[in-house]
């Protein structure tokens, strides 16, 4: 199975600053990775997919990057809806296990 | 709009069976690129893959609780289905259903709104 870790487990920061999590599989998996936003009480949301492409109607603050073991999700400028927990998914096979996840919230 | 809705009981008793049926509306789930799946998460915890179907009846399983699920498809009802046999209390979780886009990129698109099953006696 491919693992996969993400970093900071937790971030705090304010409106409008720039916030980077971190994502590693724990072997290469060229682009497929997937990135959900998950409020609480909420199923997740769905951001990007295949590494850096956004899904439909997300918004373009929300940006990915990275491709082999490496990846970070970048929110560019915060905005106060994107306070949630943010989980990385490795999307090159089965099974498509999920990272633990990074709360923003806050500072 | 695509809608998938979790039902079942919400409270199981330990070394029961935990049975889910995902209804999916506003799209058919014999559609080809598509798996369907279910999802878990315990309280305060991180998601965990439990399995996916396709509508052929395919599956894939978690390695982790494979000995335990058995998941199945309806087509005639659009609906797929998860049991969870010998349940614990470490069983206790959201259980979320989902579809799983399988070209391009493996992917959770589509949600249901999830439902708490709880292992109690």
């Amino acid at each position: 199975d491919i693992q996969m870790t993400q970093s900071p487990s937790s971030v705090s920061a304010s409106v409008g600053d720039r916030v980077t999590i971190t994502c590693r599989a724990s072997q290469g998996i060229s682009s497929w990775l997937a990135w959900y936003q998950q409020k609480p009480g909420k199923a997740p949301k769905l951001l990007i997919y295949a590494a850096s492409s956004l899904q439909s109607g997300v918004p373009s603050r929300f940006s990915g990057s990275g491709s082999g073991t490496d990846f970070t999700l970048t929110i560019s400028s915060l905005q106060p809806e994107d306070f949630a927990t943010y989980y990385c998914q490795q999307a090159n096979s089965f099974p498509p296990h999920f990272g633990p996840g990074t709360k923003v919230d806050i500072k | 709009q695509l809608q998938l809705q979790e039902s079942g009981p919400g409270l199981v008793k330990p070394s029961e069976t935990l049975s889910l049926t995902c209804t999916v509306s506003g799209g058919s789930i014999s559609s080809s690129s598509y798996y369907w799946g279910w999802i878990r998460q315990p309280p305060g915890k991180g998601l965990e893959w439990i399995g996916s179907i396709y509508y052929s009846g395919s599956t894939y399983y978690n390695p982790s609780l494979k000995s335990r699920v058995t998941i199945s498809v309806d087509t005639s009802k659009n609906q797929f289905s998860l049991k969870l046999s010998s349940v614990t209390a470490a069983d206790t979780a959201v259980y979320y259903c989902a579809r799983l886009v399988v070209v391009t990129a493996i992917r959770f698109d589509y949600w249901g709104q999830g439902t708490l099953v709880t292992v109690s006696s």
